[in-house]
């Protein structure tokens, strides 16, 4: 079974609305990660957002939230006010505290902002 | 300050070649990560090492496929006699120490085998 699953591989979002990133995960292991990082054109990835399996808060930074259900074990990351330069390949990201070195990562999903 | 950087930026190669390459983590950094990105792919993991442990060598594909870090710092993806399969963009990250969440990863080093 996939550990990140990212159902979504292209995404379209008017500027300066909100989107909404879809990211659900597996796994048996009580306490994990889970990471959303960004990849422009360029390569580089950048990381957003972190969230902890034993946090109680939905994780934020600036313009990004990370719509945490763990029961339904899904991560979704939402981008409020999109930018142009949001436009790029989105990745979600899992660590297992088991596995604690390797980091799972989904198939991404390419986000177009348009102006 | 400096980033995380890697070199060769591009390498070609011709199938049945080794090809090394490199990465310099940030400054302080203990953990070190290998990732290989095939094209629309997410990223697989590789390789880890932390400070002086013994690495973590559990995602390399094969036995074709080695890495050192030598003096805690830089560290070296080794690829003996290659094979188009491994084309792909080769990522290297580093983090302050093993339960530092954040990676920062380098620009990347990308692989074409002929």
């Amino acid at each position: 079974a996939q550990k990140i699953t990212q159902t979504q591989p292209g995404m379209f979002v008017q500027e300066k609305e909100a989107v909404t990133l879809d990211c659900t995960y597996d796994t048996s292991d009580p306490s994990y990660g889970l990471f959303w990082y960004k990849q422009p054109s360029s390569g580089e990835m950048i990381f957003l957002i972190y969230q902890g399996s034993y946090d109680q808060q939905n994780a934020t930074e600036g313009r990004y939230s990370l719509n945490f259900q763990k029961a339904r074990k899904s991560a979704n990351l939402v981008i409020s006010a999109s930018q142009l330069g949001d436009s790029a390949m989105y990745f979600c990201a899992m660590r297992e505290a088991n596995t604690g070195n390797q980091f799972y990562f989904g198939t991404g999903t390419s986000l177009t902002v348009i102006p | 300050g400096a980033g995380v950087s890697q070199s060769p930026s591009n390498k070609v190669t011709e199938k049945g070649k080794d090809v090394e390459l490199r990465c310099d983590p940030i400054s302080g950094h203990t953990a070190l990560y290998w990732y290989r990105q095939s094209l629309g792919q997410g990223l697989e993991f590789l390789i880890y090492f932390q400070g002086n442990s013994a690495p973590d060598k559990s995602g390399l594909p094969s036995d074709r496929f080695s890495a050192e870090r030598t003096g805690g710092s830089v560290s070296t993806l080794t690829i003996q006699r290659t094979q188009q399969e491994d084309s792909a963009v080769y990522l290297c990250a580093s983090s302050q120490d093993h339960s530092y969440n954040e990676q920062f990863f380098g620009p990347g080093t990308r692989l074409t085998v002929l």
